[in-house]
């Protein structure tokens, strides 16, 4: 089983529409991450949790918001979906050491 | 603000040949990451380099990472078709800041 999974693993949906995509781990790690990947481009960091009570804003979290409902669990909602949000979005965590992110499979979201 | 480049931004390689990736980035950091990226796929780690002077290899695959300069390299040695991908590299201060990839094509 992964380690990491997310669902959905893709959605399309229409503009102002509320969304929320899922994370969760068995890793057992605190820290964890959404990122943003739009084609041909790297990752954009959204928000980042520490531990279930630590959230902070990433470079691009404007439109985003993020819940920590548990140690393996972290999610992202997009309050009213834009078009200019369409793209893939990875969940990633890490221990403490930050050694290294494992990341989820992704999910592809499409605003129309 | 930390800024992480990464150049060539796409290279196109013939089979058995060399070359260098570069990563530069703009702020002091002692932990360096690079990524593998299939197409539509989710990123793979290669390689974490933690200090300076730090080399790892796997493979065709080798990393080092200058923290003076701050700048790591990823050598590909005899390239074969199967390293076909995109790679990140990636810098540590607080937060994971990524580069924007260098998408690799190896043909025979």
């Amino acid at each position: 089983d992964a380690d990491v999974t997310q669902t959905p693993r893709n959605r399309i949906t229409k503009t102002g529409k509320r969304i929320m995509l899922e994370c969760s781990q068995t890793k057992g790690h605190d820290r964890m991450y959404w990122y943003r990947q739009d084609p041909g481009l790297g990752l954009q960091l959204i928000y980042y949790s520490f531990d279930v009570k630590d959230i902070n804003k990433g470079e691009i979290s404007d439109g985003y918001s993020v819940s920590r409902q548990a140690q393996a669990k972290f999610s992202l909602s997009l309050e009213s979906a834009i078009p200019n949000q369409t793209a893939l979005y990875f969940c990633a965590t890490s221990d403490v050491s930050a050694d290294t992110q494992y990341f989820g499979p992704g999910t592809r979201l499409t605003v129309l | 603000e930390l800024k992480v480049e990464q150049n060539p931004l796409f290279l196109s390689m013939q089979e058995g040949k060399n070359y260098t990736i570069y990563c530069n980035y703009s702020t002091t950091s002692d932990r360096l990451y690079w990524y593998r990226q299939d197409p539509g796929k989710s990123l793979e780690s290669l390689f974490v380099l933690l200090s300076n002077g730090a080399v790892k290899q796997e493979g065709r695959l080798m990393a080092s990472l200058d923290t003076k300069a701050r700048l790591s390299t990823l050598h590909i040695t005899a390239a074969v078709h199967d390293l076909s991908a995109t790679y990140f590299c990636a810098v540590v201060t607080d937060k994971l800041i990524f580069g924007t990839g260098t998408r690799l094509q190896v043909f025979p």
